[in-house]
């Protein structure tokens, strides 16, 4: 079965350090999405592309985030200035967008800013 | 009030019982209703899907949506010791490409 892909799994950082996190979606999927989980917390929308633009984003999606799709599979989150409280689970979605099409996570990539 | 409640848990049974799982919400415009599973340091993994009130049965799995009541249930029938893992429920206001608001999980521990 097809499946959501992202790398790294566990990215150590300094603060203030820029990061980028990676995701490589369903092949056939047109939606793309990011969302995050602080530890011990709900997992969380921060936003959603689609057709090369940002679709929506939650107030979480400041303007140290910035997502890109910069080839035909792959999909990134940046964070330009991580800061302590960016530390959390950070998973990517898609879906095709249709009616019936619910969103598929990948496993995520744990972020930890020192 | 919060948008998606859901108790934490943990929700502890032997193995072969009957599990129950539920979530409230407030928001009347939530028309779509998903169950995701999570097992440590993984993502949501999708269970269930559902439109609207009613009932909807996959194998162990039914899923109940009560939309007058603003409240969802899951029923793992038959439960198993792999089942055991941390439950989300989630909802969304449109179809397809609308965003997820979830329950913050009931962890499930199933013991053999």
């Amino acid at each position: 079965e097809p499946e959501v892909t992202q790398t790294p799994s566990h990215q150590v950082t300094q603060m203030g350090q820029e990061v980028i996190l990676r995701c490589v979606p369903i092949s056939n999927h047109l939606y793309f999405y990011w969302y995050r989980q602080i530890l011990g917390q709900k997992v969380e929308f921060l936003v959603s592309f689609y057709n090369n633009e940002i679709s929506e984003k939650s107030e979480i999606f400041d303007d140290q985030f910035s997502v890109e799709r910069p080839d035909g599979s792959n999909f990134t989150l940046k964070i330009r200035s991580t800061k302590l409280e960016d530390s959390a689970m950070y998973f990517c979605a898609s879906n095709t967008g249709g009616v019936n099409s619910p969103l598929h996570f990948g496993n995520g990539t744990r972020l930890t800013v020192t | 009030q919060k948008e998606v409640e859901q108790d934490p848990g943990p929700l502890s049974v032997p193995e072969g019982a009957i599990v129950s799982l539920n979530c409230t919400y407030s928001n009347s415009a939530f028309q779509y209703f998903m169950w995701y599973r999570q097992y440590s340091r993984k993502g949501p993994e999708l269970l269930m899907y559902t439109y609207s009130s009613g009932n909807k049965e996959d194998g162990r799995f039914t899923a109940q949506v009560d939309k007058s009541s603003k409240y969802i249930s899951l029923f793992i029938r038959d439960s198993q010791p792999s089942d055991s893992a941390t439950y989300l429920c989630a909802m969304s206001a449109g179809a397809g490409y609308s965003t997820l608001t979830f329950g913050k999980g009931t962890m499930l521990l199933v013991s053999p």
